[in-house]
């Protein structure tokens, strides 16, 4: 069956630290998306590609980048981790089509110390 | 801006009492209404989705909403909620000009015997 991973699932880091969270889709999407999750703010997006090479911006995208060198994966980068990315991390995919489903993927929760 | 309201934070119903969780969206166009479910520790699973047509949508798990475009609401109904379905609640809406989701703070759900 296809599904999307993330990984790892958790991760403790310290600030100043540059820290990479995996995505990776089989469902052959061509639409991914980073979104964080905190208490009160439900879920904001980070960042969202439509396709290979393609990525955008999202809500609150400072101190992160993402890149997109294939279909299946998206991996999310945290240039320098500050105790503010404390969060839960969720990657979705989507196919080509505003109607389509988002599918997410288990989450990562990150602590930044 | 683009918004999407959901106005109650916690809610809690006995078991098989009935469930009406409120979204309110705005809007320039017609949007594509989602409800989504988050188990603790899970990812989001899809529960309904709106685009066109009918104006009210069965989902799973007994779930069905109701697209109102005169008061800008889709709001989910259940009519007899079972303990399992104690989890947090995310309306999203999406649009043609774009595939990605705006999300509401999530409600969550409470049920007590």
């Amino acid at each position: 069956d296809a599904e999307i991973t993330q990984s790892p699932r958790h991760k403790i880091t310290e600030t100043g630290r540059q820290v990479t969270l995996a995505c990776h889709q089989t469902w052959n999407h061509n639409n991914m998306f980073w979104y964080r999750q905190d208490l009160g703010h439900g879920l904001r997006l980070i960042h969202y590609s439509y396709g290979v090479h393609d990525t955008n911006k999202g809500e609150v995208s400072d101190g992160y980048s993402v890149s997109r060198s294939n279909t299946e994966d998206l991996p999310l980068t945290l240039e320098s981790a500050a105790s503010s990315q404390t969060s839960v991390y969720f990657c979705a995919s989507s196919d080509s089509s505003p109607q389509e489903t988002q599918y997410f993927g288990p989450g990562t929760r990150l602590l930044v110390l | 801006a683009q918004s999407v309201t959901q106005p109650d934070i916690h809610i809690t119903v006995s078991e098989g009492a009935s469930l009406e969780l409120r979204c309110n969206y705005s809007y320039g166009a017609t949007p594509y209404l989602f409800w989504y479910v988050q188990s603790p520790g899970q990812g989001l699973q899809l529960l309904l989705k709106y685009f066109s047509g009918d104006t009210l949508v069965q989902g799973i798990k007994g779930f069905e909403a109701e697209f109102k475009r005169s008061q800008s609401s889709f709001n989910l109904r259940k009519p007899s909620v079972h303990w399992s379905d104690a989890a947090e609640y995310f309306c999203a809406v999406g649009e043609d000009s774009g595939y990605a989701l705006n999300f509401g703070k999530g409600t969550s759900l409470l049920v007590t015997p």
